[in-house]
């Protein structure tokens, strides 16, 4: 079946500091492949998406490559700032299923100033 | 413009009651999901409509479980004789169509604590 793996938390870094967070996926046919946040006290948000491979998603400074031959998403950030801590979901989306989303257990993110 | 909402925020229920959780998607979107996010995990589908019916409940855990949408806007999760284990974070969310890889939109969840 479809599942996300994704590196466990929490991850703190210092502010400007460079950011990976690993996301690596298991699906049959061609997901499309999401990374969704969550910041204190809000609820879940797109962050940024990709939907065929070798397509880079990017938003606020982040971004994804769809990476079909190692089957990852990982995220990533050149500088990290106070406010992107948060938790970050990366997911996959079945397209059988009206593409509904698979999520991986989410990685929460602190960083400090 | 106002965004995907769900009622009660909150709701503490004793083992062995019935429930109704509410969402209300975004106006015109059709597509419309329900997850269950427990603790320390990502959230997990439950049942997705588009329009009235529900295209694909296999993410419901068993019988107790339903989920109504009758006029395609609306939708009502409701859990009959409910156990510890149901206690999560019901999380709802609407996309535009649900044919492609549209964003979803959640909501902000209703926290079910089963006593």
């Amino acid at each position: 079946g479809n599942s996300v793996t994704q590196m466990e938390g929490p991850v703190t870094l210092s502010e400007e500091a460079f950011l990976t967070i690993n996301c690596t996926y298991t699906a049959t046919g061609y997901p499309s492949l999401f990374w969704y946040v969550q910041y204190p006290g809000e609820g879940l948000q797109l962050l940024l998406k990709a939907t065929k491979a070798d397509d880079k998603g990017s938003n606020k400074g982040f971004e994804a490559t769809y990476r079909k031959e190692t089957t990852s998403f990982h995220l990533e950030k050149g500088s990290v700032q106070v406010s992107d801590s948060a938790v970050y979901f990366c997911a996959l989306s079945r397209s059988n299923s009206g593409y509904a989303l698979n999520f991986g257990k989410g990685t929460s993110l602190l960083v400090t100033p | 413009g106002a965004g995907v909402s769900q009622t009660p925020s909150n709701k503490v229920t004793e083992k062995g009651k019935y429930v109704e959780l509410r969402c209300d998607p975004i106006s015109g979107h059709t597509a419309l999901y329900w997850y269950r996010q427990s603790l320390g995990q990502g959230p997990e589908f439950l049942i997705y409509f588009q329009g009235t019916g529900a295209a694909d409940d296999s993410g419901l855990p068993n019988d107790r479980f339903f989920a109504v949408r009758p006029e395609g806007s609306v939708s009502t999760l409701k859990i009959q004789r409910t156990e510890r284990g149901d206690s999560a974070v019901y999380l709802c969310a609407s996309s535009l169509m649900g044919g492609g890889p549209d964003e979803q939109f959640f909501g902000p969840g209703t926290r079910l604590t089963v006593l």
